[in-house]
């Protein structure tokens, strides 16, 4: 099957430093990708999606200045927590839409998940 | 606005019995959706069951089924035959409107199995 992966599964860092996350598909190309934030024992929350070559979609009540994505090319996007402080401590998880399936079931593959620590 | 509800945030199942998570949803899309996932503490979102809104029959995978009642706006996961390594978070998520194909996730139930 689709296989996603992120980098780093798990960071740890000072208050203030900024962190970069990746996500990539593996096995397919991807024009939209999504991420989402999981604080312990809540549900996943959409952040925004994350279009190729084009500025992120972010929801309502994200930061798009604090939370900045990139999604260079058709496999790969990246989710930069700036200027981290310890409220931003959290499970980020990222998808990808496989446009190679049905489109109109709107598959999403899951990456494992990055736990993000700030100090 | 679409909405996932799941009603039971924790839940307890006898090794080898048969357990039922609810889940209700609220959308004016015709076209839509449903997915069960199971997250273990690892965190990762393993997928386990789909089921389109135009399909006739409930969905199953091994020993997961779909009790898909549409009238009721309802997409109930049964688990068969559980199994220690069955005990997780379930989260039942519902595919948005079909242009932006976004996942809208309910508030997960707990398993856990008891030996």
């Amino acid at each position: 099957g689709a296989v996603v992966s992120q980098h780093p599964s798990r960071v740890i860092c000072k208050s203030g430093t900024s962190v970069k996350i990746e996500c990539r598909s593996l096995d397919f190309q991807a024009t939209t990708m999504f991420w989402y934030r999981q604080f312990p024992k809540q549900s996943l929350m959409l952040m925004a999606t994350s279009n190729e070559g084009s500025k992120a979609t972010y929801e309502q009540g994200v930061e798009k200045d604090k939370f900045l994505i990139n999604h260079a090319s058709l496999t790969l996007s990246t989710l930069t927590v700036t200027s981290a402080h310890p409220e931003d401590s959290s499970f980020y998880i990222c998808s990808a839409r496989d446009e190679g399936r049905a489109i109109a079931v709107g598959w999403q593959y899951f990456g494992p998940g990055t736990r993000l620590t700030v100090l | 606005a679409q909405k996932i509800t799941q009603t039971q945030p924790g839940m307890f199942v006898q090794e080898k019995e048969a357990v039922t998570l609810d889940c209700t949803y609220d959308t004016s899309d015709p076209s839509y959706g449903l997915f069960w996932y199971k997250q273990p503490s690892s965190g990762e979102m393993i997928f386990l069951i789909y089921q389109g809104s135009y399909d006739q029959q409930n969905a199953t995978e091994g020993r997961y089924s779909l009790n898909f009642q549409k009238a009721r706006k309802s997409a109930n996961l049964v688990i068969s035959a559980s199994q220690l390594g069955d005990s997780a978070m379930y989260f039942c998520a519902m595919r948005a409107t079909s242009g932006t194909y976004k996942y809208i996730f309910g508030t997960g139930t707990r398993l856990k199995v008891l030996a």
